[in-house]
C-alpha cells in the first residue's frame, strides 16, 4: 500500500514563528502536493511539484514556500505563521504512469493552529 | 480554467436507503472525475474514477458514480446507505495532462440508523 506520512498530527505555533511541515511517500511518485483544508472551502492547493527541485504554485502560494530536495520529500514552510493560516494541511502524492489518469494518496494531515 | 460544485453542503438519509451525492463540473478538454472520502481527523481515501468509457463507474465499499457529458454531472451513489458509510465526501476533477486537481467544497453525509 502507498503510504504518505506527515510530520504532525497537530501543531501549535505562535505568529511570526517560522513553521515547517513534512511529508513523506514511499511509493517513488514523481508529484507531491500541499492542500489546505478549510471549512466549506473544500481544498485548495498551496504547490505541487512534479519533480525533485521543480515546484509549481497552486491557487493559494501566498505566505507559503516549498522545497523538494528528495523525491519522497515534500516540505511546506510558513515564513512568518499568521493567524489566518490555522487550517489543516494535506499533503498528496501521485504516480506518473502512462495515461495519466491516476488519482492521488493523500496523508493523515496536520492540524495547525498558529495563535 | 476548471471547477467542481457540489451544490449540498450536507445529505441526510436513512440507513438502508438510496443515497446520492451530487457534483457538477467544467473543464476546457477530457475530464478525469475522482470522488474521494474523508472520515473524522483522517485524510481524503480514494472511492473511484472517471477516465473514459462506461459511464456507470464502481468502486470501493458499494459506491458507483454516473458520468453525464450533457449536464457536466458526476454524482456519487449508493443502493443502500450504512451508517458507516457518514463521512464527508470530496468531488475532484483534473484535465488530461495538467496536473492541477480541482476539489469541491466538501459534502457530509450523514446517515442515521
Amino acid at each position: 500500500d502507498v503510504k504518505v506520512t506527515q510530520s504532525s498530527r497537530y501543531l501549535v505555533k505562535r505568529t511570526g514563528e517560522k513553521v515547517f511541515l513534512e511529508c513523506v511517500q514511499d511509493m517513488d511518485h514523481e508529484n507531491m502536493f500541499w492542500y489546505r483544508q478549510d471549512p466549506g472551502l473544500g481544498l485548495r492547493l498551496i504547490y505541487f511539484s512534479y519533480d525533485v527541485k521543480m515546484k509549481e504554485k497552486g491557487d493559494i502560494p501566498e505566505g507559503y514556500s516549498v522545497s523538494r530536495e528528495k523525491k519522497e520529500r515534500f516540505s511546506l514552510i510558513l515564513e512568518s505563521a499568521s493567524t489566518n493560516q490555522t487550517s489543516m494541511y494535506l499533503c498528496a502524492s501521485r504516480p506518473t504512469l502512462a495515461g495519466g489518469a491516476n488519482e492521488q494518496f493523500f496523508g493523515p494531515g496536520t492540524r495547525l493552529t498558529v495563535l | 480554467a476548471q471547477s467542481v460544485a457540489q451544490p449540498e453542503d450536507q445529505v441526510n438519509v436513512a440507513e438502508g436507503n438510496p443515497l446520492t451525492v451530487k457534483c457538477t463540473y467544467s473543464v476546457s478538454g477530457n475530464p478525469y472525475l475522482f470522488w474521494y472520502v474523508q472520515y473524522p481527523n483522517r485524510g481524503l481515501q480514494f472511492l473511484l474514477k472517471y477516465i473514459t468509457g462506461d459511464n456507470l463507474v464502481k468502486g470501493s465499499y458499494g459506491f458507483e458514480a454516473e458520468f453525464n457529458k450533457s449536464q457536466t454531472s458526476f454524482h456519487l451513489k449508493k443502493p443502500s446507505a450504512l451508517v458507516s458509510d457518514s463521512a464527508l465526501y470530496f468531488c475532484a476533477v483534473r484535465v488530461y495532462n495538467f496536473n492541477k486537481f480541482s476539489f469541491g467544497s466538501g459534502t457530509k453525509l450523514n446517515v442515521k440508523p
